[in-house]
């Protein structure tokens, strides 16, 4: 079973701060990386997938980036909002992998 | 609307009686998966597959069955529920390997 960390376990910030947490995955055999949203009583909802060594992607106060080399993919979370409280998740796919390996996940809480 | 569906939603049952949790999807993926989520772990795969009639193990398989006889439908089957299964279930579909998994809206099973 591969190892893929995420750190850390839990974050509270206050509203309007900038925040960022760490996924380390296996820096060998590497495909993919996804990055999910899970809101409490809800399902995971897909933020990013990325495949490229120096990825870096955005969705509005989102970002993500990627560094293959070293088996790293950073989330960072601009002017936080209470509606962004939620556990992202992170998930590896090794390129001779059928399957997905997730993360336990960075459990964010926003204060207003 | 594009949707991967799960049923039932909740479920508390005893140890011993054969339970299935069916899945569906409407967006013609060819990977299905379900998923097992525990306090304290990370989203752990149960069984996957690739296409009708091809299943294949994850990381956590003891105890389930599948099967996927049409594109469409994913059931996941407990033979012989037992405590230690009591857990939140997701059922996942995606076009493919380095693609946004979509998830269902979850099982959340009790085996007494």
């Amino acid at each position: 079973i591969l190892n893929v960390e995420q750190s850390p376990q839990s974050l509270h910030v206050q509203e309007g701060d900038s925040t960022n947490f760490t996924c380390s995955f296996p820096s060998s055999n590497f495909y993919a990386l996804h990055w999910y949203r899970w809101e409490t009583a809800k399902s995971p909802e897909a933020l990013f997938v990325m495949t490229l060594n120096g990825d870096e992607k955005k969705k509005g106060r989102i970002s993500a980036t990627l560094n293959t080399k070293e088996g790293y993919s950073y989330l960072y979370i601009k002017g936080s909002q209470p509606e962004d409280s939620a556990t992202y998740l992170c998930a590896f796919r090794a390129f001779s992998a059928r399957q997905l390996t997730f993360g336990s996940g960075t459990q964010l809480t926003v204060l207003p | 609307e594009a949707q991967v569906t799960q049923n039932p939603r909740y479920l508390i049952t005893v140890t011993g009686k054969k339970l299935t949790v069916t899945c569906s999807q409407n967006m013609n993926h060819e990977y299905m998966s379900w998923y097992r989520q525990d306090p304290g772990l990370g989203l752990r795969q149960i069984y996957y597959s690739m296409n009708v009639e091809v299943t294949d193990k994850g990381d956590v398989p003891e105890g389930y069955k599948v099967s996927r006889k049409e594109k469409r439908n994913f059931p996941l089957i407990l033979e012989s529920p037992s405590p230690n299964q009591t857990s939140l279930y997701f059922c996942a579909s995606s076009l493919g390997r380095a693609v946004p998994l979509y998830f269902g809206p979850g099982t959340r099973l009790t085996v007494t």
